[in-house]
């Protein structure tokens, strides 16, 4: 069975400008998560999308969004990008959240200059 | 959501056993302890889960006492592969909340 897999990989933007990041779930599961890692904030939560809606949500701004498709994909969207936003970004998948085993995916690596 | 406190870092040689104690005073009643580990430039990978007593699968135990302040994962024999970051949480939801972790650092 595949793993969770992120689109793109590395990512270079500018300050101001908007981002997109993909993440396709493993096959099966309906709970896609996102995180951020930095060096200096470790790792945190953004958002659960569980079946389309979003069921939990972390302490960022409203430039942080997501959504999730009916086959369990999902996106997240940083608006006017900052430099504080370059990070690790991670998607993890579970069967249906909760305190299911999360899949993570191998990130997403953003670059704000 | 109960904070987890874990020791920064761990040094161990090949063979030997680790034991990595977490501390989760505020832990609620329907919160589980579920532990994750992480590789460089890699995604956390999930290492086992319990809610009380012990639990043990094919590459680790989970010890939990009564009172579930606190547990102790236990990975037999490391090798040089399990040099990582070993993130401790508390979950009840899909949001999982990360600790600094310990980075384990395993010598030849």
């Amino acid at each position: 069975k595949a793993g969770v897999t992120q689109t793109p990989r590395y990512l270079i933007k500018t300050r101001g400008q908007q981002v997109t990041l993909s993440c396709s779930p493993i096959s099966g599961h309906r709970s896609v998560s996102w995180y951020q890692q930095t060096p200096g904030q470790g790792l945190q939560f953004l958002f659960e999308y569980f079946s389309e809606t979003q069921r939990n949500k972390g302490n960022f701004p409203g430039r942080f969004s997501g959504r999730q498709f009916s086959n369990s994909r999902s996106e997240m969207n940083v608006s006017t990008l900052e430099l504080g936003d370059s990070a690790l970004y991670l998607c993890a998948s579970s069967l249906s959240g909760g305190l299911y085993e999360q899949y993570f995916g191998p990130g997403t690596r953003l670059t704000v200059t | 959501l109960a904070k987890t406190t874990q020791p920064i870092s761990m040094d161990s040689y090949e063979g030997q056993e680790v034991n990595i104690t977490c501390s989760h005073n505020n832990i609620a009643t329907n919160d589980y302890i579920t532990w994750y580990q992480q590789f460089p430039s890699q995604g956390p990978r999930f290492i086992i889960q319990g809610y009380k007593t012990k639990v043990t699968n094919e590459v680790a135990s989970l010890f939990i006492p009564a009172d579930r302040k606190s547990s102790t994962l236990s990975l037999p024999r490391v090798s040089l592969s399990d040099t990582a970051v070993y993130y401790c949480l508390v979950v009840n939801t899909g949001k999982l909340i990360f600790g600094q972790g310990t980075t384990l650092q395993v010598k030849p």
